[in-house]
């Protein structure tokens, strides 16, 4: 069935670090990918998505690429700061019966001064 | 623009017990989803609902309905309430039912049961 693996968390760094969190996914077809972010106390925010291979999505410094060769959807950022701290979901929506979202465990990222 | 709102925050209850959580979508969205996140988990698809219809349904027994009306809000219920119900539950909203559309998530409803 479909699903998504997530890096394994905590992940602590330095402000101004680079980030990357990993991200591989199963699906039959051709899935939308996602990735949301959680601040504490708060729902779910949609940071970026790619609904087709080789797409970029970029936000707020974040950028994912969707690679179907290597069936990943890495976020990465160059530089974080310590607002970015939050738990960093990958997801994915199936195309054709795509009202269902299959979401990784997440990753929780704290940035430190 | 009012966004998602779901209620009540917090809420105990016992084995056996039933619940019945609200969610209000935000303004303009027909369509309402709800999942529910255990602690250190992903959230997990419950079911989905579409102009009051039910539109799709994950891997949740039957214990679990939902409900939606005619202004878009949404409940959800649980019967015979287990101690792995324990989660936070969430409530997305989106417009048209349609495939790819992004949904937007209310801060959830933290449900405990002893």
């Amino acid at each position: 069935g479909d699903s998504v693996t997530q890096m394994e968390g905590p992940v602590t760094l330095s402000e101004e670090a680079f980030l990357t969190i990993n991200c591989t996914y199963t699906a039959t077809g051709y899935p939308s990918l996602f990735w949301y972010v959680q601040y504490p106390g708060e729902g779910l925010q949609l940071l970026l998505k790619a609904t087709k291979a080789d797409d970029k999505g970029s936000n707020k410094g974040f950028e994912a690429t969707y690679r179907k060769e290597t069936t990943s959807f890495h976020l990465e950022k160059g530089s974080v700061q310590v607002s970015d701290s939050a738990v960093y979901f990958c997801a994915l929506l199936r195309d054709f019966s795509g009202n269902q979202f299959y979401f990784g465990t997440g990753t929780s990222l704290t940035v430190i001064p | 623009e009012t966004g998602v709102t779901q209620s009540p925050t917090h809420l105990i209850k016992t084995r056996g017990q039933q619940v019945t959580l609200r969610c209000s979508s935000q303004s303009g969205h027909n369509t309402v989803s709800w999942y529910q996140q255990a602690l250190g988990q992903g959230p997990q698809f419950i079911f989905q609902y579409y102009r009051e219809e039910e539109n799709g349904r994950g891997n949740f027994p039957p214990r679990f309905s939902g409900l939606q009306f005619p202004n878009y809000s949404s409940e959800l219920n649980v019967n015979a309430l287990e101690l792995d119900d324990s989660a936070l539950y969430l409530c997305a909203s989106s417009h048209g039912g349609l495939a790819g559309d992004e949904q937007f998530f209310g801060p959830g409803t933290r449900l405990t049961v002893l």
